[in-house]
């Protein structure tokens, strides 16, 4: 089976950076996604690691370690619209997206 | 807007009711997906459909009825359900097998069983 974690909950100050770290076990792996999702919203598409190293998108960056089975989103310049839930996923081998996620992590920015 | 558009926003049904949730993509996208997201749990993978066919379906109880008439559309219909079934289904599509992980997800429909 697949498993992911991350933590619950954390808590930045505004203009601050922040890390969301996550652990993986599956089989089949190919690559992992990091979403956001606000409260009453639909998840958003963030990012997608499937080699070493980092991603940068703005002031969001992606980090994985296939080697570890782990990998980090990074947030930069925060800002009190980044406060929402960040979900990390895995994509497995198969003919669709099979995409595995784990409970999300629920970001306050404060001021 | 993320081309996935679900409806209704929220429903409440008894135990007794037949309901359907109704989901459309304009992404032109060949895969639409069924999750579950229950409060503190992740999201749970229902259905698959690849191409119009159902290629997976994670145990999910016969009470929960998929069906995918065309490429753009998804419905779930739902019949007896329990109250442990409350929660928010989301839909989702994505194109094909390509290795990016990349879900286009709806708003969701906020379930309550009663």
């Amino acid at each position: 089976g697949q498993s992911l974690e991350q933590p619950s909950e954390v808590t930045a100050v505004e203009g601050a950076i922040v890390q969301i770290n996550c652990t993986y076990q599956t089989s089949g792996f190919y690559g992992l996604s990091w979403y956001q999702q606000h409260d009453g919203g639909a998840p958003t598409f963030l990012s997608y690691n499937a080699l070493d190293g980092l991603e940068e998108t703005g002031r969001f960056s992606s980090f994985l370690s296939r080697s570890d089975s782990y990998g980090y989103l990074l947030l930069q310049e925060l800002q009190m619209k980044d406060s929402a839930s960040y979900f990390c996923a895995v994509s497995r081998s198969g003919g669709y997206q099979k995409v595995t996620f784990g409970t999300g992590t629920k970001l306050q920015v404060i001021p | 807007e993320t081309g996935v558009t679900q409806t209704p926003r929220h429903l409440v049904m008894g135990m007794t009711n037949k309901k359907s949730l109704k989901c459309e993509q304009h992404l032109g996208h060949n895969a639409m997906y069924w999750y579950k997201q229950s409060a503190k749990k992740p999201l749970e993978l229902m259905f698959v459909y690849s191409l119009e066919e159902r290629v997976e379906n994670n145990s999910v109880p016969s009470r929960f009825s998929p069906e995918c008439p065309n490429s753009s559309h998804l419905f779930l219909h739902l019949h007896t359900l329990q109250p442990e079934d409350s929660a928010l289904y989301l839909c989702a599509s994505s194109q094909g097998g390509g290795r990016v992980g990349k879900l286009f997800f709806g708003s969701g429909t906020q379930l309550s069983v009663l």
